[in-house]
């Protein structure tokens, strides 16, 4: 059963571009969620996704940053006209069900790191 | 708000036993998971308590008291391979199952 899959595992990109990190659940996840890590920082939860629906976006800045996890394919999470304060580890993670138990945990992906110029 | 305290590091002896503390203060809780991160990898969940007692898992124990908002991670037998993050997360109570992390407890083993 393969993990949670995110692409790229690297992305660089220059000050006003846009980034697109992608998330694939494990088999059978349908929650997904993302998680930023700053430099010698914990994890800081972004948004919470079932398929088509955002459960829950308290975490997401108000600008620029948005997140769907459409029926088909992959969870997206889009930051447009980035800024050197973007620059942090993505992590996404899933979960079968929202109730988590011990056997419906969180795993999470190996993360993309973002580097801004 | 939420407020989840764990030291910063620690270092111990290959052989030895750890103990890594968290408090944490939250408007609800459901559920205190602890994960382990190696330097630029995922996390990996490691255990997961929501009733007060010891969980055992092997060379791994965490253990929970809800009334005191403390738990502790203990590693038995500590291993090279396990010089790591250790983080210590919170669900909490208000249905949308997000975890609250705390900085992370950098382990280091030492020969």
């Amino acid at each position: 059963n393969a993990g949670v899959m995110q692409n790229p595992r690297h992305l660089v990109r220059r000050r006003g571009q846009e980034a697109r990190l992608r998330c694939s659940p494990m088999k059978g996840h349908s929650h997904v969620y993302w998680y930023r890590q700053l430099p010698e920082e914990g994890l800081k939860f972004m948004v919470y996704l079932q398929k088509e629906n955002i459960i829950d976006e308290s975490g997401m800045p108000k600008e620029r940053f948005s997140a769907e996890f459409p029926k088909e394919g992959p969870s997206i999470l889009r930051i447009q006209q980035v800024v050197r304060g973007d620059s942090a580890a993505y992590f996404c993670a899933s979960s079968p069900r929202a109730r988590a138990t011990k056997q419906e945990t969180q795993y999470f992906g190996p993360g993309t790191r973002l580097l801004v110029l | 708000g939420q407020n989840i305290d764990q030291p910063t590091e620690m270092t111990a002896t290959e052989g030895a036993i750890v103990q890594i503390n968290c408090t944490y203060q939250t408007s609800g809780f459901n559920g205190l998971f602890w994960y382990q991160q190696h330097a630029g990898e995922a996390p990996t969940f490691l255990s997961y308590n929501v009733l007060d007692g010891l969980e055992e898992k092997g060379r791994f124990s965490s253990f929970l008291s809800r009334s005191k908002g403390y738990s502790y991670l203990l590693l038995k037998e500590l291993q090279m391979k396990d010089s790591a993050s250790y983080l210590c997360a919170v669900r909490d109570q208000t249905g949308a199952n997000n975890l609250f992390f705390g900085t992370g407890t950098r382990l280091t083993v030492i020969p």
